[in-house]
């Protein structure tokens, strides 16, 4: 199984901040990943796939890079509705793609 | 906006069953590929199981293999994940998601979800 480890678990920040969260595969998974983010009691929302497409209707303070096995996500500009957790997901898999165990982005 | 309600969890004792559904509104769902992801209390997400649009093929988390079976109702908009077995480590919430891959025949990444159902198996 290809393991999926994010980093950090948790990040402090301040509204207006960059951050970035960072996902790393255990093997090589092309640009087959997928980000997500989850608030308390909601089911997860789509931002990102293929590593770097952009979800219609997601905001373009979003972004994704890399391929391979180190991926990135970063948010400039952080406004108080991002505070929430974050999920990376490889779908490389032919059946049934893993997660990241998520970053959770706190207001400092 | 596409909408995924899904229904049927609860409290459950160890070696029970449950059926839960998810139906589905705004959208053409028998053009959609179909899964069922899960989240322990507190933990990260786990894929549980995949249909594609027709039914065939399906495929299994290992987790849940011979003890979980997917379905769906094209014509009750509707998908369902019947759970037997059930153990302590099968609670979570369950959600739906719609799978955004182009009918590729397996899973992929997952575009819309529903707001999930609470599954507790204790005794």
């Amino acid at each position: 199984d290809i393991q999926m480890t994010q980093s950090p678990s948790t990040l402090s920040a301040s509204v207006g901040d960059r951050v970035t969260i960072t996902c790393r595969a255990s093997q090589s998974i092309s640009s087959w990943l997928a980000w997500y983010q989850q608030k308390p009691g909601k089911g997860p929302k789509l931002l990102i796939y293929k590593a770097s497409s952009l979800e219609s209707g997601v905001s373009s303070r979003f972004s994704g890079s890399g391929s391979g096995t180190e991926f990135t996500l970063t948010i400039s500009s952080l406004q108080s509705d991002d505070f929430a957790t974050y999920y990376c997901q490889q779908y490389n898999s032919y059946w049934g793609g893993t997660f990241g165990q998520g970053t959770k982005l706190e207001i400092k | 906006e596409v909408q995924l309600v899904e229904s049927g969890g609860g409290l459950v004792q160890p070696g029970g069953s449950l059926r839960l559904s998810c139906a589905a509104s705004r959208f053409t769902f028998s053009s959609y590929e179909m899964n069922w992801v899960r989240q322990a209390p507190g933990m990260g997400l786990e894929w549980v199981s995949y249909i594609s649009s027709s039914g065939s093929p399906i495929y299994y988390a290992d987790s849940v293999k011979g003890r979980f079976t997917i379905s769906r109702d094209n014509a009750k908009n509707s998908l369902y994940l019947q759970m037997n077995s059930l153990r302590a480590e099968d609670t979570a919430v369950y959600y739906c998601a719609t799978d955004a891959g182009d009918n590729s025949a397996h899973p992929e990444y997952f575009q819309h979800w529903g707001q999930g159902t609470l599954v507790t198996v204790s005794s």
